[in-house]
């Protein structure tokens, strides 16, 4: 898997929009950049993942430029139920069987 | 929701006896894996199946073994369990699409040992 870099924590009020970038330098021509959310007391759960340029879903959106070597998560106006841990990972199914996960990003959202 | 469960969901138990945690799916995926979550830690993998038979270690697979003797069934066990081992435990399952990584986890598992 492709090693990636995010921010530790990030801390936003409700009503922002909320980025989160992630940093993957090494990521391979056949790798999908994959974001998952994690909720105290739960497991991570899948939000969103993408290839190449935009993807939007009903949760969030996913901005990948053309060089792929970063994404940014895009939470649309969060509320704080949106206060969870956010993993960014990279990698292939065809390649990769061990998936490691870092420490994310812990987001914290204000009232 | 994955069709995944874990069982039990919680379990209180002493230094030195066995454990075992399972895993189980609906799903029919090829994948599966263990992995821990502690404070300051993340989520760590244990160990991971490719199939049925097949398995191989995570990053933290000293103290556990595992085994898969059917598509649907995930064990891990700690023969002789210790504190440090005290920790929550998530399963999940992985299918095969050809594109990206796409995991779907468990409930997870409360393990604490005295």
């Amino acid at each position: 898997l492709a090693k990636t870099t995010q921010p530790i924590s990030m801390d936003s009020y409700e009503g922002q929009e909320v980025n989160i970038t992630c940093s993957h330098n090494n990521i391979a021509t056949n790798d999908y950049i994959t974001w998952y959310q994690q909720f105290p007391s739960q497991g991570p759960r899948f939000i969103i993942q993408g290839y190449k340029t935009k993807v939007t879903n009903e949760v969030a959106s996913l901005f990948i430029p053309a060089d792929r070597k970063s994404s940014t998560l895009s939470l649309p106006r969060v509320s704080l139920s949106d206060t969870a841990v956010y993993y960014c990972l990279v990698g292939s199914s065809n390649r990769d069987d061990k998936i490691i996960f870092g420490k994310g990003t812990r987001l914290h959202i204000l009232p | 929701d994955a069709g995944i469960t874990q069982s039990p969901r919680h379990k209180v138990t002493e230094t030195g006896t066995p454990v075992t945690l399972r895993c189980h799916q609906t799903e029919n995926h090829r994948y599966m894996y263990w992995y821990r979550q502690d404070p300051g830690h993340g989520l760590r993998l244990i160990h991971y199946s490719y199939g049925v038979k097949d398995t191989d270690k995570g990053e933290v697979s000293d103290g556990y073994s595992v085994s898969r003797s059917k598509t649907e069934d995930f064990l891990l066990t700690l023969e002789s369990a210790t504190s440090s081992q005290t920790s929550v435990y998530f399963c999940a399952i992985k299918g095969t699409s050809g594109r990206g990584d796409t995991q779907y986890f468990g409930p997870g598992t409360r393990l604490t040992v005295l």
